[in-house]
C-alpha cells in the first residue's frame, strides 16, 4: 500500500543553521504531498504542497519540491528560527483519486531549534 | 473566515463507556476526514464523510463510527472505549476532498481513557 517514510527525530538545530528533513514514499500512482506542522498543543498547520512532479512547494522561507524520479519530497529552509520548533509531517493523498480526503502521514520529524 | 472547531477539546472517560466528538468544518466545504494520533501509532485516517456518505474508511474497528449532517457538521461516536483510544483525534474539512486539495485542521479533541 501507500506508504510515506520520514526521516527519525528529533533534529536539534542552533538559530540560523540550514535544515533538511528527509521525506519518501510509495504510491501507485501520482499523489499530491503536502508538509504540514504541529506546533505543541495544536492541530496540523498546511506549510506547503506539490500537486504534480517538479513542482516546488514553498512558504515562509521552506521549501520542498516533488521529485518522481527518486520519490522524494524534502523540506528544506535555509536559515531556522526558534520559532520553527515543532513537529513536521509529509503526507500524501491518495494518487488514485479515489480515496477523497484520505491523507497518509509520515511519522513526523520533531525539530528543536536553540538560540 | 472561521476555522474547523472540535468540541469538547478534552474528555476523560473509563472503560467500557461510549464518547462523541464533534467537528464544525470551515463554511462551504462538504468534506470532512477524521484522524487519530497517538504517539505509538502516529497519525491514521479514521474516516471521511462527504454530503452526508461515508465516503471512506480506515483499518479501525466498528467500535468507531461516524456521521455527517445536512450543515457537513460532523460527529464520530466510539463505543465500549479501550485504554489503547486514549489519543488525539483530529477533524479536517476541504472543500469536496479531492486529490491535491488542502485539508483544514482543527485543534483537536484529547480524549483520555482510564
Amino acid at each position: 500500500g501507500d506508504s510515506v517514510t520520514q526521516m527519525e527525530g528529533p533534529v536539534t538545530l542552533s538559530e540560523e543553521a540550514f535544515l533538511t528533513i528527509n521525506c519518501t514514499y510509495t504510491a501507485t500512482g501520482y499523489p499530491s504531498l503536502f508538509w504540514y506542522v504541529q506546533y505543541p498543543g495544536e492541530g496540523l498547520q498546511l506549510l506547503l504542497k506539490a500537486t504534480k512532479a517538479d513542482d516546488k512547494g514553498s512558504n515562509k522561507g521552506f521549501e520542498a519540491t516533488y521529485r518522481k524520479e527518486t520519490t522524494s519530497f524534502h523540506l528544506e529552509k535555509g536559515s531556522v528560527q526558534v520559532s520553527d520548533s515543532a513537529v513536521y509531517f509529509c503526507a500524501l493523498s491518495d494518487p488514485d483519486g479515489n480515496q477523497g480526503g484520505k491523507l497518509i502521514f509520515g511519522q513526523g520529524t520533531e525539530l528543536s531549534v536553540k538560540p | 473566515k472561521a476555522g474547523v472547531t472540535q468540541t469538547p477539546r478534552y474528555l476523560i472517560k473509563t472503560r467500557g463507556q461510549q464518547v462523541t466528538l464533534s467537528c464544525s468544518p470551515i463554511s462551504g466545504h462538504r468534506s470532512v476526514s477524521w484522524y487519530q494520533q497517538t504517539p505509538g501509532q502516529g497519525l491514521q485516517f479514521l474516516f471521511e464523510y462527504f454530503s452526508e456518505t461515508q465516503r471512506n474508511k480506515g483499518n479501525f474497528p466498528g467500535r468507531f463510527s461516524g456521521r455527517q449532517f445536512s450543515n457537513s457538521r460532523s460527529e464520530m461516536n466510539v463505543s465500549t472505549l479501550e485504554l489503547g483510544d486514549s489519543a488525539l483525534y483530529l477533524c479536517a474539512s476541504s472543500l469536496d476532498g479531492t486529490r491535491g486539495e488542502t485539508q483544514y485542521f482543527g485543534p483537536g479533541t484529547r480524549l483520555l481513557v482510564l
